[in-house]
């Protein structure tokens, strides 16, 4: 099966920059996706990495290692509509159709 | 960019009654479209993986007899929640793939009272 651990709460201060690990074991691995959604939205796509390396949009940034199965969603100067919830995901399982959700983080950003 | 729609964006209902919730992709076809579900302060769990004409994959630990998903068309899917229970009441929201990535609809909050 899948799974994809995160951090569950994050605090950073407007215009500082965060980091926000997932590490994830899958059956089968076609990439990490990393997803935003404020309180009673639905997700919205911010990254997606194939392969290892950084993959830069704008203020976001994201990061993986396939070897390490690890990566990162970087923000650079935070602004506080940037507060929501980051999920990392996997296209993996029985087919590579399928995307699993990591735990989720929980980002706040303080004045 | 793609858009996906669902209806309703709310729905409050009986215990024991059946609801029918409607997933769209509005400008493009999508041959594959997933439910998932949302707990408050939870991640999104994949229910099933819905195909246009075909049965749909359930995921582990979730009953395909309770919910009842069709794959009408390339833009049309729907997830009807049988026999609603306290319990089921969640967000759910739908997605779709398009040619670049995965689009999600605005979800359905259900509330069974």
């Amino acid at each position: 099966g899948q799974s994809l651990e995160q951090p569950s709460e994050v605090t950073a201060v407007e215009g500082a920059i965060v980091q926000i690990n997932c590490t994830y074991q899958t059956s089968g691995f076609y990439g990490l996706s990393w997803y935003q959604q404020h309180d009673g939205g639905a997700p919205t796509f911010l990254s997606y990495n194939a392969l290892d390396g950084l993959e830069e949009t704008g203020r976001f940034s994201s990061f993986l290692s396939r070897s390490d199965s690890y990566g990162y969603l970087l923000l650079q100067e935070l602004q506080m509509k940037d507060s929501a919830s980051y999920f990392c995901a996997v296209r993996g399982g029985a087919g590579a159709n399928n995307l699993f959700f990591g735990t989720g983080t929980r980002l706040t950003v303080i004045p | 960019g793609a858009v996906v729609s669902q209806h309703p964006s709310w729905v409050i209902c009986k215990s024991g009654t059946s609801v029918k919730i409607e997933c769209r992709s509005l400008d493009f076809q999508a041959t594959t479209m997933f439910w998932y579900r949302q707990f408050p302060k939870q991640s999104l769990m994949l229910m099933a993986t819905s195909n246009e004409g075909s049965k749909a994959t359930y995921e582990q630990g979730v009953e395909k007899d309770k919910f009842l998903i069709n794959h009408a068309s390339l833009t049309l899917s729907t997830l009807t929640v049988t026999s609603a229970h306290p319990e089921d009441s969640s967000f759910y929201i739908c997605s779709a793939r398009g040619e670049e990535t995965q689009y999600f609809g605005p979800g359905t909050r259900l509330l069974v009272l």
